[in-house]
């Protein structure tokens, strides 16, 4: 199947500090969606992208869709010691029956307080 | 509360047994969907219901059945045949499937198989 290539894989930042994180593709996507999972849990939905070029904001989080429609990434601003997890991209295709998303591997968020 | 749920949160199982995993939503939506996810990995889709009585396989469907006779209710049932059927799986639901609809996830049920 289609895979995403998101980076990176693992980050350790001190509490304050932004974080940037991305996933590309070698195909286009019309839907991006961004999630956050906390260890033995299940993913929850944080930034859904629909147009290329979109730039959406979801308090201190940012996400673009890429203006080529293979890339997106997600910016965390002035992280805190709860944004640990793991982020996940995905992306969604249109056309005939493909209703199948697409998840990047994820990065390990690590905040120190 | 609407939401999607998962029972149990853990479950364990000896080798060659059949197990079934649960998922409801009262979000009334079309679609359902169940992932597996292991370690280090992204998630990978078994199986699809756009519809009542409908369904399709994902990427990974060997191994694993499920039926659609409620719009509420989606069960996963992981079979012996499955050779590596330790791990955590995920239920979503979305209004539709298709572009523009996101999907929601459950809770999740560890699954270990001995």
């Amino acid at each position: 199947g289609q895979q995403l290539n998101q980076s990176p894989q693992s980050m350790f930042i001190q509490e304050g500090e932004d974080v940037s994180m991305n996933c590309t593709s070698s195909s286009i996507f019309n839907t991006w969606l961004w999630y956050k999972q906390d260890p033995g849990e299940g993913p929850v939905l944080l930034i859904a992208l629909y147009k290329a070029g979109e730039l959406t904001s979801n308090g201190r989080l940012t996400a673009q869709f890429g203006i080529t429609r293979k890339d997106s990434f997600l910016n965390i601003s002035a992280s805190i010691p709860s944004d640990v997890g793991i982020y996940f991209c995905a992306g969604l295709n249109s056309g005939g029956s493909n209703y199948k998303l697409t998840f990047g591997k994820g990065t390990l968020l690590t905040v120190n307080p | 509360d609407g939401g999607i749920t998962q029972s149990p949160k853990y479950l364990f199982r000896k080798e060659g047994q059949n197990v079934t995993l649960s998922c409801e939503q009262n979000l009334n939506h079309d679609a359902m969907y169940w992932y597996r996810q292991d370690p280090g990995q992204g998630l990978r889709l078994i199986y699809y219901s756009q519809i009542v009585n409908d369904f399709q396989k994902g990427d990974i469907a060997e191994g694993y059945s499920v039926s659609r006779e409620k719009k509420e209710s989606f069960p996963l049932t992981v079979t012996s045949a499955q050779k590596n059927p330790t791990a955590f799986y995920l239920c979503a639901s979305s209004i539709t499937a298709g572009t523009g609809n996101e999907q929601y996830f459950g809770p999740g049920t560890r699954l270990t198989v001995t």
